[in-house]
């Protein structure tokens, strides 16, 4: 299968703690999207690379957060110090044309 | 800023009745509107898209209409399948409001459809 893949698709952390996680987009793809979902809501943007350039990045990134796609191919996330309101499910989606994004099954962030 | 509202759930509904979900939208640009499809334990789904105003999307039985004069997207399927159980997704892209081609999101509705 040729999808967006993430790793970990799960993870456990305590407080304080930094975690990092990873991105496989469809090969083809020049662009690279980060989203952050929560219970009950709809994916919210936190981030985008066009290659390997960050063009855009939300107000919700805080320092924080750090995200790099070296070589324009796989991307990484980093949450530094995580706070138990980082719980979420952490989504990449990759895409050619603007707005029809692929989506990988996400990554759930659980902090203690 | 750019925003998207739909119709909250949970929507339950037996197998073979017409679907409406409604979506709504506020854009500074010429949006292109999307629905998204998230099945139990898989990933978000591109379900269908229109990229103007009076476009229709259609996929799987499922139709949408990009209404400009109402800023609306509104899902509809005539009848619809167990098969169809989810949560939907409305979006919007506004490249050209200076979003990068990134979508925004309504909050989504869940359907539950019973035999």
């Amino acid at each position: 299968d040729t999808g967006v893949s993430q790793d970990p698709r799960h993870k456990i952390t305590k407080r304080g703690q930094n975690v990092t996680f990873r991105c496989d987009p469809i090969s083809e793809h020049n662009r690279l999207y980060w989203y952050r979902q929560t219970l009950g809501q709809g994916p919210e943007f936190l981030t985008y690379f066009q290659n390997e350039a960050q063009l855009e990045k939300s107000r919700l990134l805080s320092d924080r957060f750090s995200a790099e796609r070296p070589k324009g191919s796989f991307s990484t996330l980093e949450i530094q110090r995580t706070e138990q309101g980082d719980s979420a499910m952490y989504l990449c989606a990759s895409s050619l044309w603007a707005g029809e994004l692929f989506f990988g099954e996400g990554s759930r962030l659980t902090v203690l | 800023g750019d925003s998207v509202t739909q119709m909250e759930g949970p929507v339950t509904l037996s197998e073979e009745a017409f679907l409406t979900i409604n979506c709504t939208y506020t854009a500074t640009g010429y949006p292109s509107l999307f629905w998204y499809v998230q099945y139990p334990g898989e990933g978000l789904q591109l379900l269908l898209k229109a990229t103007k105003a009076d476009d229709k999307g259609s996929n799987k039985g499922f139709e949408a209409t990009y209404r400009k004069e109402t800023t609306s997207f509104h899902l509809e399927k005539g009848s619809v399948q167990v098969s169809d159980s989810a949560v939907y997704f409305c979006a919007l892209s506004d490249q050209y409001g200076g979003s990068q081609g990134n979508l925004i999101f309504g909050k989504g509705t869940k359907l539950s459809v019973k035999p």
